[in-house]
């Protein structure tokens, strides 16, 4: 059962303009959600969170928005630079027990840019 | 600087084989995680650690096994490789459990081939 989902495997858009990746989310107990990004032959790098009491964050070009009763997050990129392509991760954290700490991984979208 | 290495980067083993991989991180962080990554299915958590002597299971936990001796080390094993574990294996540290925001610093991977 995936918790966290990215229906989208991949996104194309064109420099300058903005990039919106989803992810949905099944669990509750969700409390914390991040976004990592992931070049070819590298590990993935933090990029921006959210935790579950806001409904937006935002990091220079980079804005997360939250909306919990849809159970949905999204990534907006703004605008998009061809160094932006490559893998997003959407994560999410579990609140508590012995999971706490926890993280979950969507599939994975993989975004282009094109001059 | 803090660091996270991993070792080897590649790995060609036959099936029926012992391989460890080595994760190294510098950080002194309390939890350290492995996860596997293949297409469609983004990260998915082997095994993770929060502290010395402590280990758990993740969601794809058979047939890998992880001992933790010390703060800085945690090696996964796979007991008899399978054509099924190939892939590209991550290793990541995060702060103690009850750290606010949990970011996961991920190592450059290992891609491991089982022929």
């Amino acid at each position: 059962d995936q918790q966290v989902k990215q229906n989208s495997p991949s996104l194309s858009v064109q420099e300058g303009r903005i990039s919106i990746l989803n992810c949905d989310y099944t669990n509750s107990m969700f409390d914390y959600f991040l976004w990592y990004k992931k070049y070819p032959a590298e590990g993935p790098t933090f990029l921006i969170s959210i935790s579950s009491i806001k409904d937006k964050n935002e990091d220079g070009r980079f804005t997360v928005f939250l909306n919990k009763s849809a159970k949905h997050l999204s990534l907006h990129i703004v605008p998009s630079q061809p160094g932006d392509s490559a893998v997003y991760f959407c994560a999410a954290r579990s609140a508590g027990g012995t999971s706490y700490g926890k993280l979950t991984f969507g599939q994975g979208t993989i975004l282009t840019v094109h001059p | 600087d803090a660091e996270i290495t991993q070792s080897p980067r590649h790995k060609i083993t036959e099936t029926g084989r012992q391989v460890t991989l080595a994760c190294h991180q510098t950080w002194n962080h309390n939890n350290m995680f492995w996860y596997r990554q293949d297409l469609g299915h983004g990260l998915r958590l082997i095994h993770y650690s929060y502290g010395v002597q402590d280990t758990n299971k993740g969601e794809v936990s058979d047939g890998y096994s992880v001992s933790r001796s010390n703060t800085e080390d945690l090696p996964l094993t796979l007991e008899s490789a399978a054509s099924s574990q190939t892939s590209v294996y991550f290793c990541a540290s995060s702060e103690r459990a009850g750290s606010p925001y949990n970011e996961q610093f991920f190592g450059p991977g290992t891609r491991l081939t089982v022929l």
